[in-house]
């Protein structure tokens, strides 16, 4: 069955530093693959996404993302973090379910603190 | 009013109780879906509405009963509840049913069962 991974569940980083998200799906074909953002008390906001073509996708607030299909990889990445991106973080690939319809299989998350 | 919007944002119900959740979207969206998260746990896809007609139902107990009346609308009606869905539950929308289309997220029902 497809799934997704993310390693790693808790990421502290200090602001202006860079920051490296990691996620990783098993799926046959060449799936389509988001991130997605939870700040505290809000719903998830798109980030950006992946389906087909450049395999460095550029988001919004300043984050790309790179699918490596010999890794099956697709890591979330930012040059200098801001304090307003302490969230949670939540990577997404398109799975069919028992029904035999497409829909979208959410990692369980990494939860970034950043340190002033 | 714009957006995915939810309420209420917090409710606590016995087991015995009966309630409901419900969804509004101001974006002229044909999709719409409930999601659980609990705490440690992946998101979970729950129901999919497609033009006011379900589409997916992920072996959701019938303790949860959705209901779309039309496209702007959702609802979740809950009845004898157990301690293990508390949870946020989470609305969204979509453009259309395609996989592709980003998903707009409300700020949830966090709830609570006693």
């Amino acid at each position: 069955a497809q799934s997704v991974t993310q390693p790693d569940i808790h990421i502290t980083v200090s602001e202006g530093a860079s920051l490296e998200l990691r996620c990783n799906y098993s799926y046959g074909a060449t799936p389509y693959l988001f991130w997605y953002v939870q700040s505290p008390g809000q719903g998830l906001q798109l980030l950006l996404k992946y389906f087909s073509g450049d395999t460095l996708v550029q988001g919004i607030k300043g984050f790309e993302a790179e699918f490596k299909r010999s890794q099956s990889s697709f890591n979330l990445r930012k040059p200098s973090v801001h304090w307003s991106d302490a969230a949670e973080y939540f990577c997404a690939v398109d799975t069919v379910s028992g029904a035999g319809s497409y829909q979208l299989t959410f990692g369980k998350g990494t939860k970034l603190s950043v340190i002033p | 009013e714009t957006g995915v919007t939810q309420t209420p944002r917090h409710l606590v119900m016995g087991m015995t109780n009966k309630k409901s959740l419900k969804c509004e979207q101001h974006l002229g969206h044909n999709a719409m879906y409930w999601y659980k998260q609990s705490a440690k746990k992946p998101l979970e896809l729950m129901f999919v509405y497609s033009l006011e007609e379900r589409v997916e139902n992920n072996s959701v107990p019938s303790r949860f009963s959705p209901e779309c009346p039309n496209s702007s609308h959702l609802f979740l009606h809950l009845h004898t509840l157990q301690p293990e869905d508390s949870a946020l539950y989470l609305c969204a929308s979509s453009p259309t049913r395609d996989v592709q289309e980003t998903q707009y997220f409300g700020p949830g029902t966090r709830l609570l069962v006693l």
